[in-house]
């Protein structure tokens, strides 16, 4: 049984570009969540996802925009990267109304050069 | 504003010894209080979690305490092993699938 899905799992990018990420939520999950994981510390939120529609949002810049597909998965797309934007960033995947946690992917490793 | 603080920030300890690591919440609509475990180059996994309704739960080795006058929980590892090396975090939730408030995280190393 394949958990959470993420790719690619190393990216550079330069300056003002855009990069879009991309997430398979683990089998009979339905909803997704986008962290952003800086060196050092811990996991932040930055949206979450269900039905295709964002259904909670943290404290992201609109930079930070993203998509589920009607088969779960997700993207996360940021535009106008910023150096501060390199970090780890990881997607979780539950069955909705599951209270008992997330399971996360690997995370994409984004380098802003 | 951190809505969870963890301590300490590393921690170094003998091969069989406890590793304790502590975590102190604001939020008092938080009802849900995981611990993840991170390898490098891993996401989190969760190692054990707990809802304020229970002052204690234990999985094998692993055994969170949770005041909740105090707003503190804590992890305990009993019988660290070489293994057991990674970073861990404590989060909370209003609910377990809603959005997940982290620690800073506690590097844990066990030495042989």
């Amino acid at each position: 049984d394949a958990g959470v899905t993420q790719s690619p799992t190393h990216l550079i990018k330069t300056r003002g570009q855009q990069v879009t990420l991309r997430c398979s939520p683990k089998s009979g999950h339905d909803t997704v969540s986008w962290y952003q994981q800086a060196l050092g510390q811990g996991p932040q939120f930055i949206f979450q996802y269900y039905e295709e529609e964002e259904r909670q949002r943290g404290n992201f810049p609109d930079r930070f925009s993203g998509h589920q597909f009607p088969n779960y998965s997700s993207e996360l797309n940021v535009n106008a990267l910023l150096l501060g934007d390199s970090a780890l960033y990881l997607c979780a995947s539950s069955p909705v109304g599951y209270n008992y946690g997330y399971t996360f992917g690997s995370g994409t490793r984004l380098t802003v050069v | 504003q951190q809505q969870v603080k963890q301590s300490p920030q590393s921690l170094i300890v003998q091969k069989g010894g406890i590793s304790i690591i502590n975590c102190a919440y604001e939020n008092t609509a938080f009802d849900y209080f995981p611990w993840y475990q991170q390898f490098p180059g891993k996401g989190p996994a969760l190692l054990i979690a707990i809802r304020p309704d229970v002052s204690e739960k234990k999985e094998g080795r692993f055994t969170i305490s949770f005041n909740k006058s105090a707003k503190q929980f804590s992890l305990h590892i009993m019988d660290s092993q070489p293994g057991d090396s990674a970073t861990y975090f404590c989060a909370a939730s209003k609910g377990g699938s809603e959005k997940l408030v982290f620690g800073k995280g506690t590097k844990l190393t066990v030495n042989p």
